[in-house]
Formats: structure tokens, C-alpha cells, sequence
């Protein structure tokens, strides 16, 4: 059973617009979230997380939204470049705030594609 | 640091072949983590260690996979009997323990192994 769930394989935007990621889950014991990005032949690299207590962070261009009644996360790119290109995974824990989320659980992915 | 290691790369085998990766985490990291990524499941967890104890293994598909980490520099995921279902690129990740409003817990991964089963 796929506790993290990112509907959309895929998702293609055009350069200078906004990138609009999903991810929902089904586990009210998560209480912190992440994205990680993964380029071809590498590994996923942390991008953003949030916590439990909050519903809304952002650093830079990235900006992550929890709404913790729907059980439901985005991540917003704003302005998509042509290097954001890649797939984006969500990830969710139950380790609690103050110490050790260390059992992520990861969704499928979504494959972003920029439009130049 | 050169960040978490992995190899082989690649691997391709014949089904009935023992396959063994292998993972050097980020020195001073406590946590090692082995995950599997498919495109049906996506990222699965495996098996995590802490300090160099498994602390949990239920991710293990079958007893046709072990995991063992005999130090703090160095893991082996290990499949024997391999199968064609096991392809897949299989990732090893560390982390350090703490609080994660210091950035604890933030997984750097290696680049990943990728497995063909013939």
C-alpha cells in the first residue's frame, strides 16, 4: 500500500512559469516532509522540507505548501528554469519533529520537464 | 568529503547469480540506509542501520536478500539467488542522528547501482 502518493508521472512547463508538484499521503503519523530531486544517473539530493507545524516554507525559488487536513503537499517552483528539469520525489516521515526522522518513505516521483 | 560511494555502477547477471553492492557512507554519518527504486513502487526503503546495527529490515523483499554493515565505512547489500524481478538501481544512503531543525536526518545518497537480471 502506497502511502505517499504522487499521482502525476509526469509534468512539462514551460521556462519562467510556475511548476506546481503534488503529493498526498495517507498516514496522519507523518509529521515531516521533504522533496528531493534526482537527476539521470545520480542520486536524489535533499531539496526542501517542512514540518508538521508549519504550512508553508520556502527558500528561494522553492516554496513547499502542507495541508495537513487533506493530507496533501505541493511544491512550487517559481520561475521553472531549464535546469529543474528532473524528477521529483516527496517523502514523508513519522519520527517526530525534535529527533531522528529516520525512516523516510518516498513516493513514485514526478518527471519535470522545463520547456526552453 | 567524496560523499556516500557505491559500486558496481552497473551489474549485469544471469538469474541464479549471487550479486553483492556495496556502500561507503559519508564519514561521521550514523545512519545507513538501503533503498530500491522501481518505477511501479518508486523509492523503497530496504533496511537502515545505526551505528552499524540493523535497525530495521522489514523492506527486505525476501531471505534472498542480506544486508550487513561490519563497520562504520562500509556496507554490503547482498541478493543470492538474484531473479529478473530484483532489477533495479539500488541506492545507498547515510545521514547523521539529531534534531531536524539542525538539518539532521537529511539523506545524501550515492549515485546508485544498477541491476540487470537476465
Amino acid at each position: 500500500d502506497q502511502q505517499v502518493k504522487q499521482n502525476s508521472p509526469s509534468l512539462s512547463v514551460q521556462e519562467g512559469r510556475i511548476s506546481i508538484l503534488n503529493c498526498d499521503y495517507t498516514n496522519s503519523m507523518f509529521d515531516y516532509f521533504l522533496w528531493y530531486k534526482k537527476y539521470p544517473a545520480e542520486g536524489p539530493t535533499f531539496l526542501i522540507s517542512i514540518s508538521s507545524i508549519k504550512d508553508k516554507n520556502e527558500d528561494g525559488r522553492f516554496t513547499v505548501f502542507l495541508n495537513k487536513s487533506a493530507k496533501h503537499l505541493s511544491l512550487h517552483i517559481v520561475p521553472s528554469q531549464p535546469g529543474d528539469s528532473a524528477v521529483y520525489f516527496c517523502a514523508a516521515s513519522e519520527g517526530g519533529s525534535n529527533f531522528g526522522n529516520e525512516k523516510l518513505t518516498f513516493g513514485t516521483g514526478t518527471r519535470l520537464t522545463i520547456i526552453p | 568529503d567524496a560523499g556516500v560511494i557505491q559500486s558496481p555502477r552497473h551489474e549485469v547477471t544471469e538469474m541464479g547469480q549471487e550479486v553483492t553492492l556495496r556502500c561507503k557512507p559519508i564519514s561521521g554519518h550514523d545512519y545507513l540506509f538501503w533503498y530500491r527504486q522501481t518505477m511501479m513502487r518508486g523509492l523503497e526503503l530496504l533496511i537502515y542501520f545505526n551505528n552499524n546495527v540493523p535497525i530495521d529490515d522489514s523492506g527486505m523483499p525476501e531471505d534472498r536478500f542480506s544486508a550487513k554493515m561490519p563497520n562504520a565505512s562500509f556496507s554490503t547489500l547482498k541478493i543470492q539467488p538474484s531473479e529478473p524481478r530484483d532489477s533495479a538501481v539500488y541506492f545507498c544512503a547515510s545521514s547523521w542522528g539529531g534534531s531536524v531543525r539542525s538539518g539532521a536526518n537529511v539523506l545524501t545518497f550515492g549515485a546508485g547501482s544498477r541491476l540487470t537480471v537476465l
